[in-house]
Protein backbone atom coordinates (compact mmCIF):
# COMPACT_ATOMS: atom_id res chain seq x y z
CA UNK A 1 0.00 0.00 0.00
CA UNK A 2 1.09 3.40 -0.78
CA UNK A 3 1.86 5.53 2.35
CA UNK A 4 3.56 7.81 3.97
CA UNK A 5 4.30 7.15 7.57
CA UNK A 6 4.90 9.63 10.15
CA UNK A 7 5.97 8.83 13.89
CA UNK A 8 5.10 9.69 16.85
CA UNK A 9 1.60 10.31 15.93
CA UNK A 10 1.35 12.41 19.29
CA UNK A 11 4.47 13.93 21.19
CA UNK A 12 4.06 15.88 24.68
CA UNK A 13 7.54 17.01 25.78
CA UNK A 14 9.38 19.78 27.28
CA UNK A 15 11.13 23.07 26.35
CA UNK A 16 14.60 22.52 25.49
CA UNK A 17 14.22 18.31 24.76
CA UNK A 18 15.62 17.10 21.50
CA UNK A 19 13.31 15.58 19.34
CA UNK A 20 13.09 13.68 16.34
CA UNK A 21 9.86 13.00 14.14
CA UNK A 22 10.59 10.55 11.55
CA UNK A 23 8.86 10.65 7.95
CA UNK A 24 9.08 7.75 5.35
CA UNK A 25 7.37 6.93 2.10
CA UNK A 26 7.42 4.19 -0.22
CA UNK A 27 5.95 5.35 -3.36
CA UNK A 28 10.09 6.68 -4.71
CA UNK A 29 8.90 9.98 -4.81
CA UNK A 30 11.74 12.86 -5.40
CA UNK A 31 10.18 15.60 -3.19
CA UNK A 32 9.35 15.79 0.12
CA UNK A 33 8.61 18.18 2.78
CA UNK A 34 7.16 18.96 6.15
CA UNK A 35 4.10 21.39 6.94
CA UNK A 36 2.72 22.46 10.45
CA UNK A 37 -1.22 23.65 10.61
CA UNK A 38 -2.35 25.88 13.49
CA UNK A 39 -6.01 27.33 13.76
CA UNK A 40 -6.17 30.56 11.21
CA UNK A 41 -2.90 29.80 9.64
CA UNK A 42 -3.54 26.70 7.33
CA UNK A 43 -0.50 24.67 6.15
CA UNK A 44 2.51 26.60 6.16
CA UNK A 45 6.03 24.49 4.81
CA UNK A 46 9.07 24.33 7.08
CA UNK A 47 11.18 22.23 5.11
CA UNK A 48 11.13 20.79 1.38
CA UNK A 49 13.73 18.15 -0.23
CA UNK A 50 14.14 17.91 -3.67
CA UNK A 51 16.13 14.53 -3.50
CA UNK A 52 18.69 12.78 -1.25
CA UNK A 53 20.90 15.14 0.75
CA UNK A 54 19.18 18.50 -1.36
CA UNK A 55 17.03 20.48 1.04
CA UNK A 56 15.63 23.96 1.40
CA UNK A 57 14.24 26.11 4.01
CA UNK A 58 10.16 26.65 3.44
CA UNK A 59 8.24 29.51 4.99
CA UNK A 60 9.07 28.57 8.34
CA UNK A 61 11.91 26.50 9.14
CA UNK A 62 12.67 28.37 12.41
CA UNK A 63 13.76 26.36 15.29
CA UNK A 64 13.55 23.13 12.95
CA UNK A 65 16.17 21.15 11.29
CA UNK A 66 15.89 18.13 8.29
CA UNK A 67 18.02 16.00 6.80
CA UNK A 68 17.31 13.52 3.53
CA UNK A 69 20.29 11.22 3.58
CA UNK A 70 17.93 8.24 1.75
CA UNK A 71 15.29 8.79 -0.49
CA UNK A 72 12.22 7.48 1.25
CA UNK A 73 13.17 8.95 4.71
CA UNK A 74 12.68 12.53 5.79
CA UNK A 75 13.11 13.54 9.72
CA UNK A 76 12.10 16.47 11.21
CA UNK A 77 14.74 17.70 14.43
CA UNK A 78 13.79 20.32 16.24
CA UNK A 79 16.68 20.79 18.84
CA UNK A 80 15.70 22.87 21.06
CA UNK A 81 11.54 22.79 21.24
CA UNK A 82 9.67 25.73 22.38
CA UNK A 83 5.85 26.51 23.50
CA UNK A 84 5.37 28.37 20.15
CA UNK A 85 6.54 24.78 18.30
CA UNK A 86 3.44 23.58 19.69
CA UNK A 87 1.23 22.24 16.34
CA UNK A 88 -0.19 19.95 13.90
CA UNK A 89 2.68 18.47 11.98
CA UNK A 90 2.25 16.74 8.76
CA UNK A 91 4.74 15.30 6.42
CA UNK A 92 4.04 15.12 2.56
CA UNK A 93 6.02 13.74 -0.39
CA UNK A 94 5.19 13.91 -3.78
CA UNK A 95 6.69 13.04 -7.35
CA UNK A 96 9.07 16.24 -8.67
CA UNK A 97 8.77 16.17 -12.24
CA UNK A 98 5.43 16.73 -14.08
CA UNK A 99 4.06 13.13 -14.42
CA UNK A 100 0.46 11.98 -16.10
CA UNK A 101 -0.29 10.43 -12.83
CA UNK A 102 0.13 13.97 -11.49
CA UNK A 103 2.19 16.21 -8.35
CA UNK A 104 -0.29 15.91 -5.88
CA UNK A 105 0.79 15.67 -2.26
CA UNK A 106 0.69 12.60 -0.16
CA UNK A 107 0.40 13.46 3.82
CA UNK A 108 1.45 11.49 6.74
CA UNK A 109 -1.05 11.10 9.32
CA UNK A 110 -0.21 13.66 11.13
CA UNK A 111 2.09 14.43 14.57
CA UNK A 112 0.27 16.44 17.41
CA UNK A 113 3.02 18.36 19.09
CA UNK A 114 2.49 19.81 22.72
CA UNK A 115 5.84 21.47 23.97
CA UNK A 116 5.30 22.43 27.41
CA UNK B 1 -3.25 39.38 -1.86
CA UNK B 2 -2.49 36.03 -0.85
CA UNK B 3 -1.52 33.36 -3.51
CA UNK B 4 -4.49 30.92 -2.78
CA UNK B 5 -7.85 32.60 -1.55
CA UNK B 6 -10.97 30.76 -0.25
CA UNK B 7 -13.68 31.56 1.54
CA UNK B 8 -13.41 30.92 5.29
CA UNK B 9 -17.07 29.42 5.76
CA UNK B 10 -18.42 28.27 7.56
CA UNK B 11 -20.97 27.13 4.31
CA UNK B 12 -23.73 25.31 5.22
CA UNK B 13 -26.11 23.17 2.95
CA UNK B 14 -28.73 20.82 3.97
CA UNK B 15 -28.38 16.73 3.32
CA UNK B 16 -29.08 16.62 -0.22
CA UNK B 17 -27.70 20.07 -1.53
CA UNK B 18 -25.25 21.39 -4.09
CA UNK B 19 -22.06 22.76 -2.38
CA UNK B 20 -20.01 25.11 -3.81
CA UNK B 21 -16.46 25.87 -2.90
CA UNK B 22 -14.49 28.32 -5.02
CA UNK B 23 -10.49 28.87 -5.10
CA UNK B 24 -8.44 32.09 -6.79
CA UNK B 25 -5.10 32.01 -7.22
CA UNK B 26 -2.12 35.02 -8.35
CA UNK B 27 -0.17 33.07 -10.06
CA UNK B 28 -1.16 33.19 -13.86
CA UNK B 29 1.19 30.00 -15.27
CA UNK B 30 -0.02 27.86 -12.61
CA UNK B 31 -0.12 24.46 -13.68
CA UNK B 32 -2.49 21.89 -11.68
CA UNK B 33 -4.83 22.29 -9.02
CA UNK B 34 -5.95 20.05 -6.68
CA UNK B 35 -8.68 20.10 -3.63
CA UNK B 36 -8.23 18.11 -0.88
CA UNK B 37 -10.64 17.20 2.05
CA UNK B 38 -9.36 17.34 5.54
CA UNK B 39 -11.57 16.51 8.91
CA UNK B 40 -10.82 18.14 11.95
CA UNK B 41 -7.29 16.77 13.08
CA UNK B 42 -6.33 14.47 10.37
CA UNK B 43 -4.50 14.62 7.64
CA UNK B 44 -5.17 16.00 4.39
CA UNK B 45 -6.23 13.26 1.36
CA UNK B 46 -6.95 14.23 -2.05
CA UNK B 47 -10.43 14.40 -3.71
CA UNK B 48 -10.34 15.78 -7.58
CA UNK B 49 -7.04 17.10 -9.54
CA UNK B 50 -7.70 19.18 -12.86
CA UNK B 51 -4.99 20.53 -14.84
CA UNK B 52 -7.11 22.26 -18.21
CA UNK B 53 -9.82 24.43 -18.31
CA UNK B 54 -13.18 23.30 -18.21
CA UNK B 55 -15.03 20.44 -16.02
CA UNK B 56 -13.67 17.25 -14.35
CA UNK B 57 -16.33 14.45 -12.85
CA UNK B 58 -15.47 11.81 -10.41
CA UNK B 59 -18.84 10.82 -8.73
CA UNK B 60 -20.62 13.08 -6.68
CA UNK B 61 -17.43 15.90 -7.19
CA UNK B 62 -16.92 18.14 -10.08
CA UNK B 63 -13.86 20.14 -10.07
CA UNK B 64 -14.21 23.37 -12.91
CA UNK B 65 -11.05 25.12 -13.75
CA UNK B 66 -10.71 28.58 -15.42
CA UNK B 67 -7.43 29.66 -15.96
CA UNK B 68 -8.10 33.23 -17.42
CA UNK B 69 -10.22 34.16 -14.70
CA UNK B 70 -7.76 32.10 -12.54
CA UNK B 71 -10.67 30.13 -9.93
CA UNK B 72 -11.16 26.99 -9.66
CA UNK B 73 -14.19 25.70 -7.98
CA UNK B 74 -15.74 22.18 -6.23
CA UNK B 75 -19.11 21.45 -6.77
CA UNK B 76 -20.11 18.37 -4.31
CA UNK B 77 -23.61 16.80 -5.54
CA UNK B 78 -25.98 15.10 -3.02
CA UNK B 79 -24.08 16.69 0.17
CA UNK B 80 -23.92 14.00 3.04
CA UNK B 81 -22.95 14.99 6.69
CA UNK B 82 -20.02 12.56 6.30
CA UNK B 83 -19.10 15.33 3.54
CA UNK B 84 -19.15 17.74 6.61
CA UNK B 85 -14.59 18.88 7.05
CA UNK B 86 -12.75 21.79 5.67
CA UNK B 87 -11.70 21.63 1.89
CA UNK B 88 -8.45 23.37 0.63
CA UNK B 89 -7.31 24.16 -2.77
CA UNK B 90 -3.93 24.02 -3.39
CA UNK B 91 -1.77 25.25 -6.76
CA UNK B 92 0.88 23.57 -8.36
CA UNK B 93 3.87 25.40 -10.38
CA UNK B 94 6.47 23.75 -11.40
CA UNK B 95 8.62 26.74 -11.84
CA UNK B 96 8.19 27.83 -8.00
CA UNK B 97 10.53 25.60 -6.46
CA UNK B 98 8.12 22.96 -7.14
CA UNK B 99 6.11 23.98 -4.37
CA UNK B 100 2.28 23.46 -3.47
CA UNK B 101 0.52 26.79 -2.33
CA UNK B 102 -2.39 25.98 -0.52
CA UNK B 103 -4.98 28.13 0.33
CA UNK B 104 -6.55 28.13 4.24
CA UNK B 105 -9.21 25.95 3.28
CA UNK B 106 -13.33 26.38 3.36
CA UNK B 107 -15.42 24.99 6.48
CA UNK B 108 -18.43 23.02 5.11
CA UNK B 109 -21.07 21.88 7.35
CA UNK B 110 -23.74 19.60 5.69
CA UNK B 111 -26.63 19.48 8.10
CA UNK B 112 -29.17 16.21 8.01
Amino acid sequence: EAQVTQNPRYLITVTGKKLTVTCSQNMNHEYMSWYRQDPGLGLRQIYYSMNVEVTDKGDVPEGYKVSRKEKRNFPLILESPSPNQTSLYFCASSFLYDRADGTEAFFGQGTRLTVV
Amino acid sequence: QKEVEQNSGPLSVPEGAIASLNCTYSDRVSQSFFWYRQYSGKSPELIMSIYSNGDKEDGRFTAQLNKASQYVSLLIRDSQPSDSATYLCAVYNAGNNRKLIWGLGTSLAVNP
